[in-house]
């Protein structure tokens, strides 16, 4: 069973609009980080925002918000006010008390249109 | 700059050919991870090197064979590769091997074509 899952493979999204990235995971783990990256196309992965199970305030880094739903096991990134530069794959993903891998979603490839 | 480099950025090679990749990272991180990335999958963990462990992805072919001669650096020696082994492969580390909050570093990644 997919542990984490990105159910939008790509997205359009005009400049300067706010855009949600969607992510909904899967654990028994009580607790447990969310992280999201972003990778131009230049191929490294730049590490955007963390939450965790445990963080009662959902996370915030500049533009970057992360809509944290635990219940609903959700972890959306918000990015406000989008910029061309923000074009790129977007990956969620998860580290467990469990386990020591950080498991990866299939990612959503952002394009932002002037 | 990042603090994880990795060597070559492209690589094409034969299926006959040795190669190896290079990773070094100067954060002082104490766990360092080599993984590829296909096109369409999600990213597949191959080796784990940590204080605390190594840890091998038991579905990776040996003709990959990893390589941590101490803490900073990190070496993936290719073999005999084949045509599907053509893909990215990231180098990322991280302060320890296990913790919820630990985050991982990428390098840029090597993007190989076995031909």
């Amino acid at each position: 069973a997919q542990k984490i899952t990105q159910t939008q493979p790509g997205m359009f999204v005009q400049e300067k609009e706010a855009v949600t990235l969607d992510c909904t995971y899967d654990t028994s783990d009580q607790s447990y980080g969310l992280f999201w990256y972003k990778q131009p196309s230049s191929g490294e992965m730049i590490f955007l925002i963390y939450q965790g199970s445990y963080d009662e305030q959902n996370a915030t880094e500049g533009r970057y918000s992360l809509n944290f739903q635990k219940a609903r096991k959700s972890a959306n990134l918000v990015i406000s006010a989008s910029q061309l530069g923000d074009s790129a794959m977007y990956f969620c993903a998860m580290r467990e008390d469990s386990n020591y891998q950080l498991i990866w979603g299939a990612g959503t490839k952002l394009i932002i249109k002037p | 700059e990042t603090g994880v480099t990795q060597t070559p950025r492209h690589l094409v090679m034969g299926m006959t050919n040795k190669k190896s990749l290079k990773c070094e990272q100067h954060l002082g991180h104490n766990a360092m991870y080599w993984y590829k990335q296909s096109a369409k999958k999600p990213l597949e963990l191959m080796f784990v090197y940590s204080l605390e462990e190594r840890v091998e992805n038991n579905s990776v072919p040996s003709r990959f064979s990893p390589e941590c001669p101490n803490s900073s650096h990190l070496f993936l020696h290719l073999h005999t590769l084949q045509p599907e082994d053509s893909a990215l492969y990231l180098c990322a580390s991280s302060p320890r091997g296990r913790g919820v909050n630990t985050e991982a570093f990428f390098g840029q990644g090597t993007r190989l074509t076995v031909v």
